[in-house]
């Protein structure tokens, strides 16, 4: 069974401070892995996709990396800000069972000044 | 470029109607998901519609259904709704499957 998990489940953090999201996943055969973040109550903006030969890629302070061997998956904040706390949902999809991808549950995160 | 939009925004309808909601992709795409994202909960996929037809469906029961449009804007409708439909429906657009998807604002349920 195809699984996202993610950690931590929320996370509270001081301005300035960096911090990093876990995501591992189950899916297979793996097509390409994407990061979100989302706002309360609005949609999910696209962070960052990453496909199996990419092992890192940024987006301004959000870096995110892939380890297919192991199918586990990073994003890292660099220098939060407030504007900053949101969900960050992990989500893979899988070459077969086309456009079901499976997401994780997320991680809340809070940003304090 | 104009995002994915959805509409309406926020709806509220009583239990045992229906309920309509609606999505354009972005343009050019032609692959439309919906989602279902209840209180603090994760999103669950309910349908994907590409080039007009159904592609797949998630664990919802039949009164979930939908349909996509010659222009690819596509139509999720909820029959005989139940409180528990409640819930943040969001929709998001691809050029093809697998690649990345791009979601609207969501359209706010309440049953009451």
């Amino acid at each position: 069974k195809n699984q996202v998990e993610q950690s931590p489940q929320s996370l509270i953090i001081l301005e300035g401070k960096n911090c990093t999201l876990q995501c591992n996943y189950t899916v297979s055969p793996f097509s390409n892995l994407r990061w979100y973040k989302q706002d309360t109550g609005r949609g999910p903006v696209s962070l960052t996709i990453m496909t199996f030969s990419e092992n890192t890629k940024s987006n301004g302070r959000y870096t995110a990396t892939l380890d297919a061997d192991t199918k586990q998956s990073s994003l890292h904040i660099t220098a939060s800000q407030l504007s900053d706390s949101a969900s960050y949902i992990c989500v893979v999809s899988a070459q077969t069972n086309a456009g079901k991808s499976t997401f994780g549950d997320g991680t809340t995160l809070t940003v304090k000044p | 470029e104009a995002g994915v939009t959805q509409s309406p925004t926020h709806l509220i309808k009583t239990r045992g109607q229906q309920a309509t909601l609606r999505c354009s992709p972005i343009s050019g795409h032609t692959s439309v998901y919906w989602y279902q994202q209840a209180l603090g909960l994760g999103l669950q996929f309910l349908l994907w519609y590409d080039e007009g037809e159904e592609r797949n469906r998630g664990n919802f029961p039949p009164r979930f259904s939908g349909r996509q449009f010659p222009n690819y804007s596509s139509e999720l409708n909820v029959n005989a709704l139940e409180l528990e439909d409640s819930a943040l429906y969001l929709c998001a657009s691809s050029f093809v499957s697998y690649t990345e998807a791009f979601f609207g604002q969501g359209t706010r349920l309440t049953v009451v």
